[in-house]
C-alpha cells in the first residue's frame, strides 16, 4: 500500500497568512493526488486533482504542487472559511489512501 | 447538482451486521463510480469499498470478506452490507463519488451516517 504522510499535522495562522501543507508518498505516483477540506462536524470537500489542477468553484488563493512523491498545498492569503483540515488523497493505485490530516487553526 | 444522502447508521454490538444506503440524485448510481470512505471519530479518513459502473468491486483489506458493496439500480442506490462488525469499525460512513475509474478522487460527498460497534 502507498503511505500518504501530511505535515504538520497542525497548523496555526491568522487571517491573511501564507499557509504551505506538505504531503509525501511512499512511492512515487505521478500527479495522481487529490486534496480536500473538511470543516468540523461536515463531510469533506473536494479542492483539487491532478495534483495542481483546482475543482470548480474552488477560491484561487488555493494551489496545489509537486508531482512523484512530494507534493504541497498553498493558501496564499488564509481566509476564515479556510480554518479547517486539510487531506491529500492518492489515487495512482488501489487501495486509495489519505494524508493523517492537517488542521489550520487559528494562532 | 448531485446529491448524495445516506442512512443505516446505528448502534450495533460487535459481530453483527447493518446495511447502509446511499440515495442519489442529479446522478445515476448504476453508471457512475461509487464508494464508501469512513472517518474513526477524531481520526482520518480511510477508503473503504468501491463499485464501478461496471459491476467490478474493490475492497480495503480491513474489511475485505466482512463487507460487500451492491447497487440497487431500480432505487438508484448504493449500500454497504456490513457483516462480522468490531469496534474498530465504529466511524461515520461517507458515500462518495469517484471522477472516474482512473481518475479516482472523491467529487461529490453525502453527509455521512454514524456506525457505532459497541456491547
Amino acid at each position: 500500500d502507498i503511505q500518504m504522510t501530511q505535515s504538520p499535522s497542525t497548523l496555526s495562522a491568522s487571517v491573511g497568512d501564507r499557509v504551505t501543507i506538505t504531503c509525501r508518498a511512499s512511492q512515487s505516483i505521478s500527479s495522481g493526488l487529490a486534496w480536500y477540506q473538511q470543516r468540523p462536524g461536515k463531510a469533506p470537500k473536494f479542492l483539487i486533482y491532478k495534483a495542481s489542477n483546482l475543482e470548480s468553484g474552488v477560491p484561487s488563493n488555493f494551489s496545489g504542487s509537486g508531482s512523484g512523491t512530494d507534493f504541497t498545498l498553498t493558501i496564499s492569503s488564509l481566509q476564515p472559511d479556510d480554518f479547517a483540515t486539510y487531506y491529500c488523497q492518492q489515487y495512482n493505485t488501489y487501495p486509495l489512501t489519505f494524508g493523517g490530516g492537517t488542521k489550520v487553526e487559528i494562532k | 447538482e448531485v446529491q448524495l444522502v445516506e442512512s443505516g447508521g446505528g448502534l450495533i454490538q460487535p459481530g453483527g451486521s447493518l446495511r447502509l444506503s446511499c440515495a442519489g440524485s442529479g446522478l445515476t448510481v448504476k453508471n457512475n463510480y461509487m464508494s464508501w470512505v469512513r472517518q474513526a471519530p477524531g481520526k482520518g479518513l480511510e477508503w473503504v469499498s468501491a463499485i464501478y459502473s461496471g459491476g467490478s468491486t474493490y475492497y480495503a483489506d480491513s474489511v475485505k470478506g466482512r463487507f460487500s458493496i451492491s447497487r440497487d439500480n431500480a432505487k438508484n442506490t448504493l449500500s454497504l452490507q456490513m457483516n462480522g462488525l468490531r469496534a474498530e469499525d465504529t466511524a461515520m460512513y461517507y458515500c462518495a463519488r469517484l471522477y472516474s475509474s482512473s481518475s479516482r478522487w472523491f467529487d461529490s460527498w453525502g453527509q455521512g451516517t454514524l456506525v457505532t460497534v459497541s456491547s
